[in-house]
């Protein structure tokens, strides 16, 4: 049981060029979620998921598109990246049975810097 | 809307001493309340949660208390350690989603 997975670690993008930072859970969980962290700062969401092919927006999705094809995957694309786009991105899932999210378990993250 | 509300830091202790950190809430309805954990360079992980009014969440000596008199969800620890370097965020959940405070950066020195 792996947990909550990403790639890359690491990644350095010139201005206007796109990636897609990938996330896979296996605990078959229901929602998963894209943060951001600027350095020093809290997280922000960016996207989150509450199952396979259903999506929304979270507090700063602009620049940012996602796709739920999988229970298990949950990837995330820059397109058009900017210099504001670095950061550390986070990936999560949770498992919601009822009206309120319980515990998200977080990857490792990708720290992607944009020059 | 709901939201939470962290003390700023960063927090500096010595060794043993003790900790509190402290987190206030605002909410509709009865979300479960959480601390997590980000040692540097890692993701964050689950300190410990509880999930209704009374109710005391504790885990590796830290130890929270639901209080909804107070919205409030303090942590504590007795005698800190070196080893506790981390920040720590208090979150709530709503529906669909966790809502995080700013966290707390705490340096413990020897």
């Amino acid at each position: 049981n792996a947990g909550v997975t990403q790639t890359p670690k690491f990644r350095i993008l010139k201005i206007g060029q796109s990636m897609t930072l990938q996330c896979t859970q296996d605990m078959n969980h229901n929602y998963m979620y894209w943060y951001r962290q600027d350095p020093g700062m809290g997280l922000k969401l960016i996207y989150y998921s509450v199952g396979a092919g259903i999506t929304d927006k979270g507090e700063v999705p602009n620049g940012y598109n996602v796709s739920r094809s999988t229970t298990e995957d949950f990837p995330l694309r820059l397109e058009l990246a900017a210099p504001s786009q670095t950061s550390v991105y986070f990936c999560a899932s949770s498992y919601q049975g009822g009206e309120y999210v319980d515990t998200q378990y977080f990857g490792p993250g990708t720290r992607l810097t944009v020059l | 809307g709901d939201s939470v509300t962290q003390m700023e830091g960063p927090v500096t202790l010595s060794e043993e001493a003790f900790l509190t950190i402290n987190c206030t809430y605002t909410a509709t309805g009865y979300p479960s309340l959480f601390w997590y954990v980000q040692y540097p360079g890692e993701g964050l992980q689950l300190l410990l949660k509880a999930t209704k009014a009374d109710d005391k969440g504790s885990n590796k000596g830290f130890e929270a208390t639901y209080r909804k008199e107070t919205t409030s969800f303090h942590l504590e620890k007795g005698s800190v350690q070196v080893s506790d370097s981390a920040v720590y965020f208090c979150a709530l959940s709503t529906p669909g989603k966790l809502i995080f405070g700013a966290g707390t950066r705490l340096a413990v020195h020897p």
